[in-house]
């Protein structure tokens, strides 16, 4: 069966830009979607489709995908990004089910 | 906007059975996919399964054994139950929306549940 990888931590300074990857073998065949999840929070869905930005989502969140790895972009992050951000995907070589990576902290240093 | 709202008891005795029901509001049940999902405490996501207003379900293959999701399309609401609930158990459950069995759109609020004596 699949996982997905996601670096437990990133920081940026305000600002600057954010890159969160998510790497796994089931991406190349399944799509990815990211959601941001603030603390005791339930969590948003930011992008989907491995780069399609749901409605009132900020245009500063983009996403991108080759081969194995996907990636959250926050492009000028700030201080209101800080937050767990959670990749989404399938595993469909048995019995199809859903994946999520570990989580990353985003860090707005 | 769609709204979706976790019930169920907070407590639960180890070897117990949980029930929990997620009640849909602003769009009918009878349409997309239906999840739970859960999340222990200071822990990362778990996928649970799915189900669609059929009744056709499909459960994350290390809890298939213990979990049953259910649906109710005349009270626009779906249903988890889980058996022999362990400590490992205790966490944030969310219902959510499953589109195209791809994203999971919008999220319940989440309601935790601790297994204990």
């Amino acid at each position: 069966s699949y996982e997905l990888t996601q670096p437990p931590s990133v920081s940026v300074s305000p600002g600057q830009t954010a890159r969160i990857t998510c790497s796994g073998d089931a991406l190349p065949k399944q799509y990815a979607y990211w959601y941001q999840q603030k603390p005791g929070q339930a969590p948003v869905l930011v992008i989907y489709k491995d780069t399609e930005r749901p409605s009132g989502i900020p245009e500063r969140f983009s996403g991108s995908s080759s081969g194995t790895t996907v990636t959250l972009t926050i492009s000028g992050v700030q201080a209101e990004d800080e937050a767990d951000y959670y990749c989404q995907s399938a595993d469909s070589s048995d019995t199809f089910h859903v994946l999520f990576g570990g989580g990353t902290k985003l860090t707005v240093l | 906007q769609v709204q979706l709202q976790e019930s169920g008891p907070g407590l639960v005795k180890p070897s117990e059975t949980l029930s929990l029901t997620c009640t849909v509001s602003g769009d009918s049940i009878s349409s997309y996919y239906w999840s739970w999902i859960r999340q222990p405490p200071g822990k990362g996501l778990e996928w649970i399964g799915y189900i669609y207003y059929s009744g056709s379900t499909n459960y994350n293959p290390s809890l298939k054994s213990r979990v049953t999701i259910s649906v109710d399309t005349s009270k626009n609401q779906f249903s988890l139950k889980l058996t022999s609930m362990t400590a490992a158990d205790t966490a944030v459950y969310f219902c959510a929306r499953a589109k195209e069995m791809g994203w999971f759109d919008p999220w319940g609020q989440g309601t935790l549940v601790t297994v204990s004596s």
